[in-house]
């Protein structure tokens, strides 16, 4: 009965490759999410959706590539990683100003 | 200078001690203020919000002070399960809303 789900929790993976993650919520919340927390714990939003339409877009490279198939999702592509891409991303959703955050997916490029 | 800005600490104090962390933001257009607790890898979860009149919930008090921008947090009879990072969240329309989270402040609480 997780609010904000995330996968996968942990990602270890070669500097080049793409890889996805994915979120989905079940709070029935319009605006979804997705957070960068970097090893000095700055959290910064990249991405924000409202119902499906991308409405922030912070500078982010354009190797990062989200995708909402419906309101209650969220998934996020990164092609050609890169070490400073290593970090924790987030993904959340909220109501109002309460945002509530999914658990984390730690990725580590080496 | 940061749209917020929170001393990163930590702050290590015993249990049952009063401590108290501030947070400015730069953004006179700020309207809603929050705090976030964020414990060891995990994530952030609201802790509460900041009126401008001051709200407490049990042992912590939030008070915004407009004038000065910036917010505050205390809490009292700290427990070892306060040890925590706290995140100062700002949110400010700027022809938009827009979400900062401070860097956070940490605090570690002993037996």
């Amino acid at each position: 009965d997780t609010a904000v789900s995330q996968t996968p929790k942990y990602l270890v993976t070669q500097m080049g490759n793409d890889k996805s993650i994915k979120c989905e919520q079940n709070l029935g919340h319009d605006t979804m999410y997705w957070y960068k927390q970097d090893s000095k714990k700055f959290l910064k939003i990249m991405f924000s959706y409202n119902n499906k339409e991308l409405i922030i877009n912070e500078t982010v490279p354009n190797r990062f590539s989200p995708k909402s198939p419906d309101k209650a999702h969220l998934n996020l592509h990164i092609n050609s990683l890169e070490l400073g891409d290593s970090a924790v991303y987030f993904c959340a959703s909220s109501s109002g100003n309460t945002i509530y955050f999914g658990e984390g997916s730690w990725l580590t490029v080496v | 200078r940061k749209e917020v800005e929170q001393d990163p600490g930590p702050f290590n104090v015993p249990e049952g001690a009063t401590v108290a962390f501030n947070c400015t933001y730069s953004n006179s257009a700020s309207q809603s203020f929050f705090w976030y607790r964020q414990d060891c890898r995990k994530e952030p979860k609201l802790l509460m919000s900041v009126y401008s009149s001051g709200n407490e919930d049990g042992r912590f008090t939030a008070q915004l002070n407009r004038a000065s921008q910036y917010i505050s947090l205390l809490i009292r009879d700290s427990k070892l399960s306060d040890s925590a990072t706290y995140l100062c969240v700002v949110i400010f329309n700027t022809g938009g809303f827009k979400t900062i989270f401070g860097a956070g402040t940490r605090l570690f609480v002993k037996a």
